[in-house]
């Protein structure tokens, strides 16, 4: 059985402070890998994606990709109140076209 | 915003009823996906279509079924619903799997 594992939290940061999100993932083969905001009772909102080892940034979101170590992390910076939500991971599973999400980690920004 | 619907928003039915849920994309993308969303389970997916009239089978399909006649509409089933099925569902699209993929707002379903 294939899994993305996350911390469910909550993880606190004070206002201004980098929140750091951590995820694994058992499918060695996969390739891409998400990272989704969920405010309580909306839908997904995809705010990174990442296919290759590195860093990838966009705004104040920083994605980091570990294929050796299979580990998928999230920095915010400059965290605001605005940012507190459940985050998601999801990476695809490999020769599908299909995608196992994580069951999130919840962010609160304390102000 | 990816240009994705969902139909209805909110229902509630009784056991034993059947339901379908409806999911319409402008995107013209190829790749439809159904979730479900319970808590402590994350989303789950039910099933997928990779094409008109090309489905498959998710980890929870059992109880349900999809039907994809036009590339815009994704139509999910609950045959005879049961009150296991009572969640939040989600459907995505993605138009070259497996890449982004973007979900519609979701349909909170009841069933008593």
């Amino acid at each position: 059985q294939k899994e993305v594992e996350q911390n469910s939290g909550p993880l606190s940061v004070p206002e201004g402070a980098i929140a750091s999100l951590n995820c694994t993932y058992s499918d060695r083969g996969s390739q891409s890998f998400f990272w989704y905001r969920q405010y309580s009772g909306k839908s997904p909102e995809l705010i990174m994606f990442i296919y290759s080892n590195g860093d990838k940034e966009d705004g104040r979101f920083t994605a980091q990709l570990n294929k050796a170590s299979q580990y998928v992390s999230l920095l915010i910076r400059d965290s605001q109140p605005s940012d507190s939500a459940t985050y998601l991971c999801a990476a695809s599973l490999s020769g599908t076209y299909k995608y196992i999400f994580g069951t999130g980690t919840r962010l609160k920004v304390l102000a | 915003d990816a240009g994705i619907t969902q139909s209805p928003r909110h229902k509630v039915t009784e056991t034993g009823t059947p339901v379908t849920l409806r999911c319409h994309q402008t995107e013209n993308h190829r790749y439809m996906y159904w979730y479900r969303q319970d808590p402590g389970h994350g989303l789950r997916l039910i099933h997928y279509s990779y094409g008109v009239k090309d489905t498959d089978k998710g980890e929870v399909s059992d109880g349900y079924s999809v039907s994809r006649s036009k590339t815009e509409d994704f139509l999910l089933t609950l045959e005879s619903a049961t009150s296991s099925q009572t969640s939040v569902y989600f459907c995505a699209i993605s138009a070259t799997g497996p890449y982004e993929q973007y979900f519609g707002p979701g349909t909170r379903l009841t069933v008593t």
